[in-house]
């Protein structure tokens, strides 16, 4: 079983919509995750971080956790067009050491 | 601040051939990570340290082999380049475990031949 799992898409939703991207994660994982955006051909950057159950708004981004159902969700509200990208759900592995684990991302495609 | 540098962009490697990939960060982060990523794919894990003189396996770390003497430095070093190892590398570093949210380079593009 993978440890960081995404549907890898593509989510194509039109200009303005709410776009949610979801990840579910197993039971060895600790309570710190991660949403990173990559941009074709560039490096993944940090959007959001969220560490305790609920939701955590920055901006147009709400990441969601839920750890009852082991999952982890990112809306992106009045989407752009600038925001068609991979998105990539992180989570971070607790044990003798912390090792940082990604799923395989998400495509999102905002149209016109 | 430069963040975290990597060297170099990009190279065409000879099959057997060897290099070493270069990760430099400057924010004093304890925690540095080498990932890969291959094409369509999300990002494996290499190899990662903890803090100087700390290394440890990923989920990937076959073929591959680091050093960490310093903070600021995480090498990563190909000893007999293959071409299942034509990818994008990237580096990463995060500060503590209570700090954890990792910058990435802007990666190296290695192609095997």
């Amino acid at each position: 079983q993978k440890e960081v799992e995404q549907n890898s898409g593509p989510l194509s939703v039109p200009e303005g919509a709410i776009a949610s991207l979801n990840c579910t994660y197993s039971d060895r994982v600790s309570q710190s995750f991660f949403w990173y955006r990559q941009y074709s051909g560039k490096s993944p950057e940090l959007i959001m971080s969220i560490y305790s159950n609920g939701d955590k708004e920055d901006g147009r981004f709400t990441a969601q956790l839920n750890k009852a159902s082991q999952y982890v969700s990112l809306l992106i509200r009045d989407s752009q067009p600038s925001d068609s990208a991979t998105y990539l759900c992180a989570a971070l592995y607790t044990g003798t050491a912390s090792k940082l684990t990604f799923g395989t991302g998400t495509r999102l495609q905002v149209t016109l | 601040n430069a963040g975290v540098t990597q060297t170099p962009k990009f190279r065409i490697l000879k099959i057997g051939q060897s290099m070493t990939l270069q990760c430099t960060q400057d924010m004093n982060h304890n925690y540095m990570y080498w990932y890969r990523q291959d094409p369509g794919m999300g990002l494996k894990l290499i190899y990662y340290s903890v803090g100087a003189g700390i290394t440890d396996k990923g989920e990937v770390p076959n073929g591959y082999n680091v050093s960490r003497s310093t903070t600021e430095d995480f090498p990563l070093r190909l000893e007999l380049a293959a071409p299942s190892q034509t990818s994008v590398y990237f580096c990463a570093s995060s500060q503590a475990r209570t700090l954890p949210e990792a910058f990435f380079g802007q990666g190296t593009r290695l192609t095997v031949v």
